[in-house]
C-alpha cells in the first residue's frame, strides 16, 4: 500500500515548455487534489477532482489542465510554464468529496522553471 | 485576501516546553479546522482536528483550543521533543466545499 505517489520527484523546465506530473493513488479514493506550496505562502488549491470524471478549479488555476484519467490518477499539466509556476506541487487524495474526511498527501514534485 | 493567519512563522523552543502556534479566520463559515504537520521533504500529514462545537481537543501530547467568538484556534504541543521539529499549518475549510484553506505554516524547531 503505497498511498499517495508523484512522480517526477524533481524537474526543470525552461520558459515554454510544457510538462505533465503525474500523481496516482491507491487507497480507493474517490476524491483527488493538487496543491502548491511557495515559501511563505502556506499550500494552494490548485484544481480538484470530487470524483472520476469531475474536475474543478481552486484557488490558483490559472497556468494549469488537470485530468482525472480513472479513479486512481489525477495529472496536472502545465501547457507552457512560467518562472512563477517554480514551486513545489503536492497531490492528495481523500476518501468522499467531505472536508472533514482527511486528505493524505504525496511526496511532492519540486519544480524549478528558468 | 488571506483567510486563515497563522503565526509565528518560526518559533524555537527548548525540549521539555509547550509549543503553541496559533491560527486567525475571518470566514464564520469555516467548520473544520485541522492541523498538518510536515517534515522535511515529506508531504503534509494530519495531526489533529477541530470542530467548533467543541472548544478544546487533545491526543497525546498535542491540544487544540478553539475560540468560536474571537475565531481563532491554536495547537498546543506539551513536552516538546526534537522529533516535532517540522512545519505545522493550520487549516479550514466550510461544509460544502472542497479543498482545504492553509495558513502560511510555523517552522518549529525543538534545541535538545
Amino acid at each position: 500500500n503505497a498511498g499517495v505517489t508523484q512522480t517526477p520527484k524533481f524537474q526543470v523546465l525552461k520558459t515554454g515548455q510544457s510538462m505533465t506530473l503525474q500523481c496516482a493513488q491507491d487507497m480507493n479514493h474517490n476524491s483527488m487534489y493538487w496543491y502548491r506550496q511557495d515559501p511563505g505562502m502556506g499550500l494552494r488549491l490548485i484544481y480538484y477532482s470530487a470524483s472520476e470524471g469531475t474536475t474543478d478549479k481552486g484557488e490558483v488555476p490559472n497556468g494549469y489542465n488537470v485530468s482525472r484519467l480513472n479513479k486512481r490518477e489525477f495529472s496536472l499539466r502545465l501547457e507552457s510554464a512560467a518562472p512563477s509556476q517554480t514551486s513545489v506541487y503536492f497531490c492528495a487524495s481523500s476518501k468522499r468529496r467531505d472536508p472533514t474526511d482527511t486528505q493524505y498527501f504525496g511526496p511532492g514534485t519540486r519544480l524549478t522553471v528558468l | 485576501q488571506q483567510q486563515v493567519k497563522q503565526s509565528p512563522q518560526s518559533l524555537i523552543v527548548q525540549k521539555g516546553g509547550i509549543s503553541i502556534i496559533n491560527c486567525a479566520y475571518e470566514n464564520t463559515a469555516f467548520d473544520y479546522f485541522p492541523w498538518y504537520q510536515q517534515f522535511p521533504g515529506k508531504g503534509p500529514a494530519l495531526l489533529i482536528a477541530i470542530r467548533p462545537d467543541v472548544s478544546e481537543k487533545k491526543e497525546g501530547r498535542f491540544t487544540i483550543s478553539f475560540n468560536k467568538s474571537a475565531k481563532q484556534f491554536s495547537l498546543h504541543i506539551m513536552d516538546s521533543q526534537p522529533g516535532d521539529s517540522a512545519t505545522y499549518f493550520c487549516a479550514a475549510s466550510r461544509g460544502g466545499a472542497d479543498g482545504l484553506t492553509f495558513g502560511k505554516g510555523t517552522h518549529l524547531i525543538i534545541q535538545p
